[in-house]
C-alpha cells in the first residue's frame, strides 16, 4: 500500500543533542512538508520541498534543518538551537503544491529528557 | 500566524445528530481544505473546495464556502461515534506557493 512512513513514533532528546526524524513516501509525490503541532493547536509549517534537491523555509524554520536528496525521503533534523522542541511532528506529501490535498504520516512525538 | 480560525473549539453531540463546524480566514484564497485528525494520528484529507465553488458534498460531509464573508462550514450529517476527532480547515492563500495554513481545529465528540 502506498503511504507515508514516519519513524520513530516516539523520540527523546537530551540537552544539546541533534536528532533526526525520518519521513519516507512511496506515493511518487513531488512535494513534501514538515509540520509541528503543539497540544490543542493547529499545524505550523517548518520546511517544505517542491522538488528533489530544493526546499524552502516555512513559518518556524529556526532550529530545524532538512535535506531532499531523494524524491521519496525528506528527513528533518531538530538541532540543539531549537530550545523548545517538545511537540508532535507531522510529515506530509502531495502530488504538486497547487490545488492538491496533502497526505500525512502518523507523526513522531519528540520529548526532552 | 494562523489564517483560519475555527468555531467552536469543541463540540459534543449525540450519535445521529448533525455537527457543524465553521472556519473563517483573512486573505483571498485559491482553495480551502478540511482535514480530520484522530487522537495521536496524522491528518486525513476530507474535502477540497475551490474559491469558485460554493458547495461540495462527499458522503455525509457537506462543505460550503462564502468568499465574500471569508468563511467556510463543514457539516457532518447523522454523526457516528467513529466521527469523534479533531477537524481542521486549511487555506491555500492566493499568490502563495501552494502552502497550506491550518486553523486551530474543532474537537468533535460524538457520544454513542
Amino acid at each position: 500500500d502506498g503511504g507515508i512512513t514516519q519513524s520513530p513514533k516516539y523520540l527523546f532528546r537530551k540537552e544539546g543533542q541533534n536528532v533526526t526524524l525520518s519521513c519516507e513516501q512511496n506515493l511518487n509525490h513531488d512535494a513534501m512538508y514538515w509540520y509541528r503541532q503543539d497540544p490543542g493547536q493547529g499545524l505550523r509549517l517548518i520546511y517544505y520541498s517542491q522538488i528533489v534537491n530544493d526546499f524552502q523555509k516555512g513559518d518556524i524554520a529556526e532550529g530545524y534543518s532538512v535535506s531532499r536528496e531523494k524524491k521519496e525521503s525528506f528527513p528533518l533534523t531538530v538541532t540543539s538551537a531549537q530550545k523548545n522542541p517538545t511537540a508532535f511532528y507531522l510529515c506530509a506529501s502531495s502530488i504538486g503544491t497547487y490545488y492538491q490535498p496533502q497526505h500525512f504520516g502518523d507523526g513522531t512525538r519528540l520529548s526532552i529528557l | 500566524s494562523q489564517q483560519g480560525e475555527e468555531d467552536p473549539q469543541a463540540l459534543s453531540i449525540q450519535e445521529g445528530e448533525n455537527a457543524t463546524m465553521n472556519c473563517s480566514y483573512k486573505t483571498s484564497i485559491n482553495n480551502l481544505q478540511w482535514y480530520r485528525q484522530n487522537s495521536g494520528r496524522g491528518l486525513v484529507h476530507l474535502i477540497l473546495i475551490r474559491s469558485n465553488e460554493r458547495e461540495k458534498h462527499s458522503g455525509r460531509l457537506r462543505v460550503t464556502l462564502d468568499t465574500s464573508k471569508k468563511s467556510s462550514s463543514l457539516l457532518i450529517t447523522a454523526s457516528r461515534a467513529a466521527d469523534t476527532a479533531s477537524y481542521f480547515c486549511a487555506t491555500d492563500a492566493s499568490g502563495n506557493t501552494g502552502k497550506l495554513i491550518f486553523g486551530q481545529g474543532t474537537t468533535l465528540q460524538v457520544k454513542p
